[in-house]
């Protein structure tokens, strides 16, 4: 059963720059599936923020693509985001989540709540 | 593409049957998939590609649809069935969308 834990800062100042791990547990990240990261606020609700293949490949939903940055590192099962820049806007739940073979979102994380304050 | 759920929350007994709807602003095929949120927990799948059930749901769960209409249905509501459920779409258009919910609660 893979699982999927995220980890990191639960506070972050504006205009500073929000890092998460995520460490996957139960099976290799180094399959043929797509790692992607969703966050949930109050507001805007469930918003897919981007995807990574194991290989390094990326894509980014256009709304974050000039702050995000997602990496891989399949020597250790982990997956990390980092988002620039941020505003009391980013606050939200960040979630890792696999993609299954047909795109469903078939394995998530517990979730960790960002709060950007000063 | 934008994903609009509806309606925003629904009111119902144990042993009902409900439907809640989403439509798609453009067609997706049957790349819609569908999931079940409980307070304070990550999202989970139940429904994929319309009508696929993810293993270890429920049969009383069942979606349908394809292009831009899409339901999901629960037959015989149970106590654990009160949640939020969100649709998603996953066409190979990116970004992948979410609709914004329907909240189902105890009548």
């Amino acid at each position: 059963q893979v699982q999927l834990q995220e980890s990191g800062p639960g506070l972050v100042k504006p205009s500073g720059t929000l890092s998460l791990t995520c460490v996957v547990s139960g099976g290799s990240i180094n399959t043929y599936n797509w790692w992607t990261w969703v966050r949930q606020t109050p507001g805007l609700g469930l918003e897919w923020i981007g995807e990574i293949y194991p290989s390094g490949t990326t894509n980014y939903n256009p709304s974050f693509k000039s702050r995000v940055t997602m990496s891989v590192d399949t020597s250790r099962n982990q997956l990390s985001l980092r988002l620039n820049y941020v505003t009391a806007a980013d606050t939200a739940v960040y979630y890792c989540v696999r993609q299954g073979g047909s795109r469903e979102f078939d394995y998530w994380g517990q979730g960790t709540l960002v709060t950007v304050s000063a | 593409i934008q994903m609009t759920q509806s309606p925003a929350s629904l009111s119902a007994s144990v042993g009902d049957r409900v439907t809640m709807t989403c439509r798609a602003s453009q067609s997706i095929s049957n790349f819609l998939n569908w999931y079940q949120q409980k307070p304070g927990k990550a999202p989970k799948l139940l429904i994929f590609l319309a009508s696929s059930l993810q293993s270890g749901v429920p049969s009383r769960f069942s979606g349908s649809g394809s292009g831009t209409n899409f339901s999901l249905t629960i037959n015989t509501l149970q106590p654990e069935d009160f949640a939020t459920y969100y649709c998603q779409q996953s066409f190979i258009t990116l970004p992948y969308t979410f609709g914004q919910g329907t909240k189902l609660e105890i009548k």
